[in-house]
């Protein structure tokens, strides 16, 4: 079966520094990858999907990802973070569907003004 | 309001009572999931629905965990007999299809005293 590991549980970070998120999955085949954001008391949002083509994905909010094979990583990046973009956020991997989907635990990102 | 809903917000309930949380997706999805996340982790499939029909209960931890979609819109997840270890958030998520993108509603979040 398919898992991710997402290695920081927690990231703090200045308003306008760059991000990156990071996202491990283990399985056999090519992957379905997903960043969810999840803020307080607030339902899980997709910010981005990879599902094939291009590896470089681009996300709502200024997010991108890129899909790298040989190192299983599915890395969350933002160029200038904004104060709202604190939240927690999910590395998730499916198998081929949609409905098997498995999560990181998370990362939760703190911005400092 | 488009997106899905999920009722009640809070469920507190002592331990070996019955519980109900129901889910009202986004109209017009024929894909349903349930997901359970515990503090400090991502979400855990419990189970999907394509229409009327369980197309995979794999995730359900025990058999005093039962959903029902009997018109394929409109979910409850019922639980029996529940066990402190059973306080979670409940997540619900809708999607067109099985491939589609998932939209997740806020959540019920159980205590089980």
């Amino acid at each position: 079966a398919q898992s991710v590991t997402q290695p920081d549980i927690h990231i703090t970070v200045s308003e306008g520094a760059s991000l990156e998120l990071r996202c491990n999955y283990s399985y056999g085949a090519t992957p379905y990858l997903f960043w969810y954001v999840q803020s307080p008391g607030q339902g899980l949002q997709l910010l981005l999907k990879y599902f094939s083509g291009d590896t470089l994905v681009q996300g709502i909010k200024g997010f991108e990802a890129e899909f790298k094979r040989s190192q299983s990583s599915f890395n969350l990046r933002k160029p200038s973070v904004h104060w709202s973009d604190a939240a927690e956020y999910f590395c998730a991997v499916g198998a081929g569907n949609n409905n098997d989907m498995r999560f990181g635990a998370g990362t939760r990102l703190t911005v400092k003004p | 309001g488009a997106g899905v809903s999920q009722t009640p917000s809070n469920k507190v309930t002592e331990k070996g009572k019955y519980v109900e949380l129901r889910c009202d997706p986004i109209s017009g999805h024929t894909a349903l999931y349930w997901y359970r996340q515990s503090l400090g982790q991502g979400p855990e499939f419990l189970i999907y629905f394509q229409g009327t029909g369980a197309a995979d209960d794999s995730g359900l931890p025990n058999d005093r965990f039962f959903a029902v979609r009997p018109e394929g819109s409109v979910s409850t997840l019922k639980i029996q007999r529940t066990e402190r270890g059973d306080s979670a958030v409940y997540l619900c998520a809708s999607s067109w299809g099985q491939t589609d993108t998932q939209y997740f509603g806020p959540g019920t979040r159980l205590t089980v005293l």
